[in-house]
């Protein structure tokens, strides 16, 4: 079965830092690019950053560039985000998704809460 | 980065045929033929309906079209039913990264 599984989510102050890890299964996973998307509660849903199968590709969105940190290890099938200095508006669910023809699979999302 | 633009809500009754419009920029939608379109029920997880402008999952039933024309992207539900009804999201390739529509509530009447 072909599965992605986040954890690392939590309560945090602002200005603090948070490290989400996404472990899939079912799938060659160094083959394929990954992404990290958010939604905040009540919102809709917001793309947050992508690495290529080898790390050689990083993007990120302008809201989190120099803040998050995107990397994998192929070898142990795990995703990660590094995310420092965290702001109230980086509360929300983060989903874990491969991207092969579209977002065709997503994980169960981490919830991160950033609360003084 | 500029979110790509939805209506906030589409309604039809069953049986009916809805389409959702997603507007973009000819540096995300008109650019690329990645646009993907997503749904999502209420406290569930985004499901992909659509990838690369028409491509249809196994699984997704062939009520669900889509298509793009210049900066704009469609997503057709034909013959509507109540499970339909959720949220929907385009989203566009920009070259590097992605970028989501606002999300459109479908309501069956």
């Amino acid at each position: 079965e072909v599965q992605l599984v986040e954890s690392g989510g939590g309560l945090v102050q602002p200005g603090g830092s948070l490290r989400l890890s996404c472990v899939a299964s079912g799938f060659t996973f160094s083959i394929h690019s990954m992404d990290w998307v958010r939604q905040a509660p009540g919102k809709g849903l917001v793309w947050v950053s992508r690495i290529k199968s080898d790390g050689s590709g990083i993007y990120y969105a302008d809201s989190v560039k120099g803040r998050f940190t995107i990397s994998r290890d192929n070898a142990k099938n795990t995703l990660y985000l590094q995310m420092n200095s965290l702001r109230v508006e980086d509360t929300a669910v983060y989903y874990c998704t491969k991207d092969y023809q579209g977002l065709s699979v997503w994980g169960k999302g981490t919830t991160v809460t950033v609360s003084p | 980065q500029s979110a790509l633009t939805q209506p906030r809500s589409v309604t039809g009754s069953p049986g009916q045929s809805v389409t959702i419009s997603c507007t973009g920029t000819n540096n995300d939608v008109g650019a690329y033929n990645y646009v993907s379109w997503y749904q999502q029920y209420p406290g569930k997880v985004p499901q992909l309906m659509i990838y690369d402008v028409s491509g249809r999952p196994s699984g997704v039933p062939d009520r669900f079209s889509a298509s793009k024309s210049g900066n704009t992207a469609y997503l057709t539900i034909s013959g509507l039913q109540a499970e339909d009804e959720a949220d929907y999201y385009c989203c566009s390739y920009t070259g590097g990264g992605l970028v989501f529509g606002e999300g459109t509530k479908v309501t069956v009447l």
